[in-house]
C-alpha cells in the first residue's frame, strides 16, 4: 500500500524558514515524479512544486518561486519542500503527492497534508 | 499559463439526482484532465484521469467527457457520499492548475 506521511509544519513568523519532509512508502520511490500542492484555510487547491525522479528537473509555481526549494533524497524515500522568505500568504495545509504514473500525470495518493502557518 | 474556470462554484441536489459540473481552459489541453473528490478534513481522491478513464475503485455512476478546452464530470444518480467538493486539475504543461472548485450539496 502506498503511504505518504507529510511532518514539518508549524507556526512561523514571516519572513522564517521552514523545511517540510514526506517520508513515502509502498512503491519504487525513484521512479514517480513527486509534487506538492496545497490548500489555504477554506480554499480551494494550488499546485506549488514538482520534481522529477531523478531530481534533476523541478517546477515551481510562480507565488513560491525564488522562495521554495524542492528536493528528494531517493535512498531515504523521502522529498522534502525548503520554504524560505514565508509569508502570511503561505499559510496553507501542504500536502505531497504522487505521481499516478511514470511521467506527467495527476497525482494519486496524496499524503494528508502539514499545516503551516505563518503570522506574527 | 493555463487558466482552469470551473462552474457551478456551488451546486445544489437530492440524493438520486443526475448532475453536471463543467470545467473549461483557457487553452487546449487535448485531454490531459483530472478529477478529484474532497471531502472535508481529508486529502483529495483521483476520481478520473485523461478526461475520461475511470480511476480503479470509482463507481461507475461517475463519468467524465471533453477535450480540448471543455471538460465535463457527471454522477448519474448522486449518492449520499458523493456530497463534497470536487476539482478539475490540468496536467498538460507546467504550471498545473485547478479549477476552483465546486461544492456539492444536499438540497
Amino acid at each position: 500500500e502506498v503511504q505518504l506521511l507529510e511532518s514539518g509544519g508549524g507556526s512561523v513568523q514571516p519572513g522564517g524558514s521552514l523545511r517540510l519532509s514526506c517520508a513515502a512508502s509502498g512503491f519504487t520511490f525513484s521512479s514517480y515524479v513527486m509534487s506538492w500542492v496545497r490548500q489555504a484555510p477554506g480554499k480551494g487547491l494550488e499546485w506549488v512544486s514538482t520534481i522529477s525522479g531523478s531530481g534533476v528537473s523541478t517546477y515551481y509555481a510562480d507565488s513560491v518561486k525564488g522562495r521554495f526549494t524542492i528536493s528528494r533524497d531517493n535512498s531515504k524515500n523521502t522529498l522534502y519542500l525548503q520554504m524560505n522568505s514565508l509569508k502570511a500568504e503561505d499559510t496553507a495545509v501542504y500536502h505531497c503527492a504522487k505521481g499516478f504514473y511514470y511521467g506527467d500525470s495527476p497525482f494519486d495518493p496524496w499524503g494528508q497534508g502539514t499545516l503551516v502557518t505563518v503570522s506574527s | 499559463d493555463i487558466q482552469m474556470t470551473q462552474s457551478p462554484s456551488t451546486l445544489s441536489a437530492s440524493v438520486g439526482d443526475r448532475v453536471t459540473i463543467t470545467c473549461r481552459a483557457s487553452q487546449s489541453i487535448s485531454s490531459w484532465l483530472a478529477w478529484y473528490q474532497q471531502k472535508p478534513g481529508k486529502a483529495p481522491n483521483l476520481l478520473i484521469y485523461k478526461a475520461s478513464t475511470l480511476e480503479s475503485g470509482v463507481p461507475s455512476r461517475f463519468s467524465g467527457s471533453g477535450s480540448g478546452t471543455e471538460f465535463t464530470l457527471t454522477i448519474s444518480s448522486l449518492q449520499p457520499d458523493d456530497f463534497a467538493t470536487y476539482y478539475c486539475q490540468q496536467y498538460n504543461s507546467y504550471p498545473y492548475s485547478f479549477g476552483q472548485g465546486t461544492k456539492l450539496e444536499i438540497k
